[in-house]
């Protein structure tokens, strides 16, 4: 099993709509979560972070944590063709980031 | 540019040559990560730093690499006798160390190339 595991997609949404990013972890003592965008070439950008279970919301994005089940998740709200990328899941453990292998993202126009 | 700076961007060394590779950490940054991306697959740690301290290099092989991040200047992942297999991007990332997230920033990355 590995430790962090995305769908790898790609996944396609229209623009306007509502793109929904998964990541399940195994390792319970995982302490924080991040979602990163990695655009083609370029680096890891960080979207942003959750440590408690529940919501957080930030702009357009909306992290959601539930440790029980060990799922992280990435809401984007009103996709624009600029939010395609690919979309990395991290969970820390002793400031060592864990990563998934990315789940790529095309908004279509 | 108060980021992380990596350098070299672009790195071409032959088989069996040394590759350098430095980061600055971001302005009040004082802990640095270096992580390894191989072509179509994930991103995997490597090494953690404090100033003149090795704190986790469980994720750097076993032979043929080191880093450092000495009391002045920047860290430094060095690839001594490199192979075709050590080409990859490297990605360096800092944090201010305190935070319940303690949230890391990457830096551009260095795309090494071994020929």
């Amino acid at each position: 099993q590995k430790e962090v595991e995305q769908n790898s997609g790609p996944l396609s949404v229209p623009e306007g709509a509502i793109a929904s990013l998964n990541c399940t972890y195994s390792d319970r003592g995982s302490q924080s979560f991040f979602w990163y965008r990695q655009y083609s070439g370029k680096s890891p950008e960080l979207i942003m972070f959750i440590y408690s279970n529940g919501d957080k919301e930030d702009g357009r994005f909306t992290a959601q944590l539930n440790k029980a089940s060990q799922y992280v998740s990435l809401l984007i709200r009103d996709s624009q063709p600029s939010d395609s990328a690919t979309y990395l899941c991290a969970v820390m453990v002793s400031r060592k980031l864990t990563f998934g292998t990315g789940t790529r993202l095309t908004i279509i126009p | 540019n108060a980021g992380v700076m990596q350098n070299p961007r672009h790195l071409v060394r032959r088989r069996g040559q040394e590759a350098r590779l430095r980061c600055s950490p971001m302005k009040g940054h004082s802990h640095v990560y270096w992580y390894r991306q191989l072509p179509e697959e994930g991103l995997k740690f490597m090494v953690y730093l404090q100033k003149e301290n090795i704190i986790d290099e469980s994720g750097m092989p076993k032979e043929r690499f080191s880093a450092e991040f000495p009391k002045e200047g920047p860290s430094i992942l060095r690839i001594q006798q490199v192979v075709r297999g050590d080409s990859a991007a490297y990605f360096c990332a800092s944090s201010p160390g305190t935070g319940a997230a303690d949230t890391q920033y990457f830096g551009p990355g260095t795309r090494l190339t071994v020929l």
